[in-house]
C-alpha cells in the first residue's frame, strides 16, 4: 500500500526554522518525483517544490526561493524540507506528494494527509 | 510565472447535471495541466493528468480537454460524492502554478 506520512510540523515563531519529514512506503522512492504544496487556512494550494527523484533537480516557488531547501534520503525513503526564516505567511497546512512519474510532468497521484505549520509569536 | 485562472469561482449543481470547469494559462502550456479534487479537510486527489488522460480509479464521468492556453475539466452527470473544490495545475515550467480553485455546491 503507497503511503506517504509527513511529520515534523508545530508552531514556531517568526524568524525560526522547521524541518518537516514525509516518510514514504509502498512504492520505490528512488525513482519518481516529489513535491511538497502547502494550503494556508482557508486558502487554495499552493505548489512549493519538487526535487527529481536522484536529487540533482531542484525547482522552488517564488515565495520560498532562498528559504526552504526540499531534501531526500533514498536510503531511508525520506523526504524533507527545510524551511527558514518562517514568516507569518508560511502558517499553512503541508502536504507531500508523490509524481506520478520521475519526470514531474504528469500530476501528483499520491498524497500524504499533511503536517500544520503555525508561524506565530 | 505561468498564471491559472479558472471559472466560475464556485457553481452550484444538481445531481445528475453536466458541469464544466474552465481554466486559462497566462501562456501556451502544451497539454501540461492536472485536475485535483479536494473534498473539505482531505489531501487532493488526482483526477487528469496531460490535460485529459483519467488517472486510476477515477470515474469516467470525469473528463479532460484543451491544449496551449485553455482546458476544462467536465463533469459528465454530477454524484452526491463530487460536490468539492477543484483545481487546475500547470506542469509545463517551474514555479508549477495552481488555479484559485472552483468549489462545486450543491444547489
Amino acid at each position: 500500500q503507497v503511503q506517504l506520512v509527513e511529520s515534523g510540523g508545530g508552531v514556531v515563531q517568526p524568524g525560526r526554522s522547521l524541518r518537516l519529514s514525509c516518510a514514504v512506503s509502498g512504492f520505490t522512492f528512488s525513482t519518481y518525483g516529489m513535491h511538497w504544496v502547502r494550503q494556508a487556512p482557508g486558502k487554495g494550494l499552493e505548489w512549493v517544490a519538487v526535487i527529481s527523484s536522484d536529487g540533482s533537480n531542484k525547482y522552488y516557488g517564488d515565495t520560498v526561493k532562498g528559504r526552504f531547501t526540499i531534501s531526500r534520503d533514498n536510503s531511508k525513503n525520506t523526504l524533507y524540507l527545510q524551511m527558514n526564516s518562517l514568516r507569518a505567511e508560511d502558517t499553512a497546512m503541508y502536504y507531500c506528494a508523490k509524481d506520478r512519474r520521475w519526470d514531474v510532468l504528469y500530476g501528483m497521484d499520491v498524497w500524504g494527509q499533511g503536517t500544520t505549520v503555525t508561524v506565530s509569536s | 510565472d505561468i498564471q491559472m485562472t479558472q471559472s466560475p469561482s464556485s457553481v452550484s449543481a444538481s445531481v445528475g447535471d453536466r458541469v464544466i470547469i474552465t481554466c486559462r494559462a497566462s501562456q501556451g502550456i502544451s497539454s501540461w495541466l492536472a485536475w485535483y479534487q479536494q473534498k473539505p479537510g482531505k489531501a487532493p486527489k488526482l483526477l487528469i493528468y496531460a490535460a485529459s488522460n483519467l488517472q486510476s480509479g477515477v470515474p469516467s464521468r470525469f473528463s479532460g480537454s484543451g491544449s496551449g492556453t485553455d482546458f476544462a475539466l467536465t463533469i459528465s452527470s454530477l454524484q452526491p460524492e463530487d460536490f468539492a473544490t477543484y483545481y487546475c495545475q500547470q506542469a509545463n515550467s517551474f514555479p508549477y502554478t495552481f488555479g484559485q480553485g472552483t468549489k462545486l455546491e450543491i444547489k
